[in-house]
């Protein structure tokens, strides 16, 4: 049973190119949670998806950010026009279907190995 | 607004101590609290999870406690080893809409020197 994947896990781009980051969950699972960590920083919430639907969002720059989490396929951040200060790793978190309002182990979220982003 | 504060920032401790790391947090109604484990330029290892419900949890070595009414979680490990070096966060989740969102501490990085 293979984890939440991520690639690229490194990725470099130069200043004004556009970064996209891919995150497929856990078999099973259709909750995505993307986080950022800047250098030293701990790890902030950005966006919040289920299946071709984006829940919350208030985590992600206005401009710039989209995330995506089509029906087939992987989920997709995506970082148009990147400045230095988006250098960061990001971190992809799926949880099971149903996390269920008395509690267990369905709300448990499972991380990524994460994608280092380098901007020139 | 929900924040995470966790005690030590840093902790060199000799191998086979017993340590406590602390998490607190000013929101006490939380859905549930996940104590992870990172090393360096690695990705997140969840070690435990703590429902909203529960006191505490163990595996191994480890062993988490919950009080929600004060806002505080501790992470007890015992006879630490130098493979217990790294960076231990500290989550807590806020059920909201139907998902849990992860407020994280800016966490405590722990050295086990042999």
């Amino acid at each position: 049973n293979a984890g939440v994947m991520q690639n690229p896990r490194h990725l470099v781009r130069r200043r004004g190119q556009e970064a996209r980051l891919r995150c497929s969950p856990v078999k099973g699972h259709s909750h995505v949670y993307w986080y950022r960590q800047l250098p030293e920083e701990g790890l902030k919430f950005m966006v919040y998806l289920q299946k071709e639907n984006i829940i919350d969002e208030s985590g992600m720059p206005k401009e710039r950010f989209s995330a995506e989490f089509p029906k087939e396929g992987p989920s997709i951040l995506r970082i148009q026009q990147v400045v230095r200060g988006d250098s960061a790793a990001y971190f992809c978190a799926s949880s099971p279907s149903s996390p269920g309002l008395a509690g267990g182990p369905d709300n448990e979220q499972f991380f990524g190995p994460g994608t280092r982003l380098t901007v020139l | 607004k929900q924040e995470v504060t966790q005690i030590p920032a840093a902790l060199s401790v000799p191998e086979g101590e017993n340590l406590v790391l602390n998490c607190s947090f000013t929101d006490s109604a939380i859905y549930n609290l996940q104590w992870f484990r990172q090393d360096p330029g690695k990705g997140l290892t969840s070690l435990l999870l703590i429902q909203s419900s529960q006191r505490e949890q163990t595996s191994g070595r480890l062993n988490a406690s919950l009080d929600k009414s004060s806002g505080r979680s501790t992470l007890y490990i015992a006879a630490s080893q130098p493979g217990d070096s790294a960076t231990y966060l500290c989550a807590v989740g806020g059920f909201s809409g139907g998902y849990n969102k992860l407020i994280f501490g800016a966490g405590t990085r722990l050295a086990v020197h042999p």
